[in-house]
């Protein structure tokens, strides 16, 4: 079974620049998540996609954060305009459902930093 | 806030030793969640026990869990070098707008193990 995609890993941007990440989840998961980890905490969810629709958005800064899932499988996040403060590993992770006992599956992560 | 808080933050064992973590939380959850991240593998999906479970295993791995004290503590018995990690717990509780499933990690332990 293929794993939780992104792209790109790396990104480096000057301040004030856009980016966008782009993430497919497993096959067959109705559930998505997008994650920030700072270096040295750990992960803080942004904001949690059930097929297409928004469950959970209540940590996403949308002033400058935004993200879609418009047919119900891949992802994007984007930010704009970016912060130094924004330099993290971003995740995106997919469950099978919603349901509070199910694992989440990470994939590799974004790293992004911004100068 | 939910969020975990693991304890000790870095720990370095020799090969074969067990290994024990401690975490934390600050309100009434569903279920906890270990994760483990390292550089080869990501984050991943270690063990789940419920609210109403005070003990779980699973391979070397094993969990309690107290909710009288809200705390609780993860073995790695017979360490190995490929246990070198970085050790997440993560409370679950349902979110604002009532979507499950909501993870809220704590900063996660450094453990390295020696061969």
């Amino acid at each position: 079974e293929a794993g939780v995609a992104q792209s790109p890993r790396y990104k480096i941007i000057e301040k004030r620049q856009s980016v966008a990440f782009w993430c497919n989840p497993i096959s067959g998961h109705a559930t998505l998540y997008w994650y920030q980890q700072i270096l040295g905490q750990g992960p803080k969810l942004l904001i949690q996609f059930q097929n297409n629709g928004v469950v959970d958005d209540s940590q996403l800064p949308k002033d400058r954060f935004s993200a879609e899932r418009l047919k119900g499988v891949d992802s994007t996040l984007k930010i704009q305009p970016a912060k130094l403060e924004d330099s993290a590993v971003y995740l995106c992770a997919s469950s099978l459902l919603s349901g509070p006992y199910r694992a989440q599956y990470f994939g590799p992560g974004t790293r992004l930093t911004v100068l | 806030s939910q969020q975990g808080e693991e304890d000790p933050q870095a720990l370095s064992i020799q090969e074969g030793e067990n290994a024990t973590m401690n975490c934390s939380y600050k309100t009434s959850i569903n279920n906890l969640q270990w994760y483990r991240q390292n550089s080869g593998r990501g984050l991943v999906h270690l063990i789940l026990i419920r609210s109403n479970e005070r003990e779980k295993h699973s391979g070397r791995l094993r969990v309690t869990l107290d909710t009288s004290k809200k705390s609780s503590s993860l073995l790695i018995t017979a360490s190995r070098a490929a246990d070198t990690a970085s050790y997440f717990c993560a409370t679950v509780f349902s979110g604002p707008s009532g979507g499950n499933n909501r993870l809220a990690f704590g900063k996660g332990n450094q453990v390295v193990v020696i061969p």
